[in-house]
């Protein structure tokens, strides 16, 4: 069965650094997603992706992210310039535009900032 | 607050035992998923259920929707051990395109 996929599965970094997360979605989807999950908070949506640009974006996707489809497989989260409460869990999902919102979420990257 | 809220926050409950998760919120709907999350894993999506849709099945689980009190919930029959997780529900409100809001979760425990 096809899975979204993520990596890396930690990824560790020094406050001020710059960090790309990489999801790859299931072949035949065609909208995106970010969300985070703070340790023992609820997720978060960050941003939806549709047709190579964002369709709706949360109060946290401020200037420093950002996203990108650099390929026909790949979609990224770049963060500019991490802070410690960019510390969390984030993941990727992806959904088919049939009139279907069901969304399909990978296994998730752990940032640490420190 | 938009947001799905479950409860109860946990169960715990047998082997072989009905579970049942509730969640509600408070403005109107597109739709409402709901998610399983092993701990520190992602997210498993369950169940989809429409807004005009006012029970679903698949497998063991049944949702229900009821759009008029704004709540749902989640039945898991003749649970079993590999069962135990968090079980989120997700709306995605009218006025939103495919934002997924997210409650707190229950987590449930099934005892052998």
């Amino acid at each position: 069965e096809p899975e979204v996929t993520q990596t890396p599965s930690h990824q560790v970094t020094q406050m001020g650094q710059e960090v790309i997360l990489r999801c790859v979605p299931i072949s035949n989807h065609l909208y995106f997603y970010w969300y985070r999950q703070i340790l023992g908070q609820k997720v978060e949506f960050l941003v939806s992706f549709y047709n190579n640009e964002i369709s709706e974006k949360s109060e946290i996707f401020d200037d420093q992210f950002s996203v990108e489809r650099p390929d026909g497989s790949n979609f990224t989260l770049k963060i500019r310039s991490t802070k410690l409460e960019d510390s969390a869990m984030y993941f990727c999902a992806s959904s088919v535009d049939r009139g279907s919102n069901e969304q399909y979420f990978g296994p998730g990257t752990r940032l640490t900032v420190t | 607050s938009q947001q799905g809220e479950e409860d109860p926050q946990a169960l715990s409950i047998q082997e072989g035992e009905n579970a049942t998760m509730n969640c509600s919120y408070k403005t109107s709907i597109n739709n409402l998923q709901w998610y399983r999350q092993n701990s520190g894993r992602g997210l498993v999506h369950l169940i989809l259920i429409r807004s005009n849709e006012r029970e679903k099945h698949s497998g063991r689980l049944r949702v229900t929707l009821d759009t008029s009190k704004k709540s749902s919930s989640l039945l898991i029959t003749a649970s079993r051990a590999a069962d135990t997780a968090s079980y989120f529900c997700a709306t995605c409100f009218k006025g939103s395109a495919r934002q997924l809001t997210f409650g707190s979760g229950t987590q449930l425990t099934v005892l052998p």
